[in-house]
């Protein structure tokens, strides 16, 4: 069965400064990569995803996550942090089969900024 | 698109009750998914629909739960004889067919709450 791991709870970071959200995943096959962030009280919102090819991957609002095979990492990046972007990041891996498109999330990291 | 929307957003109710949610997908969407988020969790999967048909359900939905998808448009997920445990944030996904990699939109949630 497929898992994620989110080792950083919560991070705290300078508006400007460069973030890296950490994430791993365990998958049989090849993994199926998302990034989401959650707002409180809100819905997911996807930033970007991973399935085959360029394994540097670009998404919405400056972020960008990297797949590392070797690893079983895809870790989210961005080079500099804005105050809305304070929220709770989810990395999620696709299930394929019979269980066409079911996510596995981590726990979460939540990200505070700090002016 | 006026994306995923669901109803109601707050749910309070005494344990013993009956709770009914209901999900409207996005239009041209056949898929449709329910999570359930507790605090602190990332979402959890509990069941997927394909057009009318449900297709796979979690263990974590015991059977006090129930979900349907008549006509392969809104869903509803309902819950019998509520428990404490069942507080948590009930969210739905929606997303085209076409393979695993099909991003899934989210709603903002059903957030329940057993007095």
């Amino acid at each position: 069965a497929q898992s994620v791991t989110q080792p950083d709870i919560h991070i705290t970071v300078s508006e400007g400064a460069s973030l890296e959200l950490r994430c791993n995943y365990s998958y049989g096959a090849t993994p199926y990569l998302f990034w989401y962030v959650q707002s409180p009280g809100q819905g997911l919102q996807l930033l970007l995803k991973y399935f085959s090819g360029d394994t540097l991957v670009q998404g919405i609002k400056g972020f960008e996550a990297e797949f590392k095979r070797s690893q079983s990492s895809f870790n989210l990046r961005k080079p500099s942090v804005h105050w809305s972007d304070a929220a709770e990041y989810f990395c999620a891996v696709g299930a394929g089969g019979t269980s066409y498109g079911k996510l596995t999330f981590g726990q979460g990291t939540i990200l505070t900024v700090h002016p | 698109d006026t994306g995923v929307s669901q109803n109601p957003r707050h749910k309070i109710t005494k344990r013993g009750q009956n709770v009914t949610f209901r999900c409207d997908p996005i239009s041209e969407h056949n898929r449709l998914y329910w999570y359930r988020q507790t605090l602190g969790q990332g979402p959890e999967f509990l069941t997927y629909f394909q057009n009318e048909a449900q297709l796979e359900k979690s263990r974590l939905l015991s059977d006090r739960f129930s979900a349907e998808r008549p006509k392969g448009s809104f869903s509803t997920l309902e819950i019998q004889r509520t428990e404490q445990g069942d507080s948590a944030m009930y969210l739905c996904a929606s997303s085209e067919t076409g393979g695993v990699g099909q991003p899934q939109h989210f709603g903002d949630g059903t957030r329940l709450s057993i007095l």
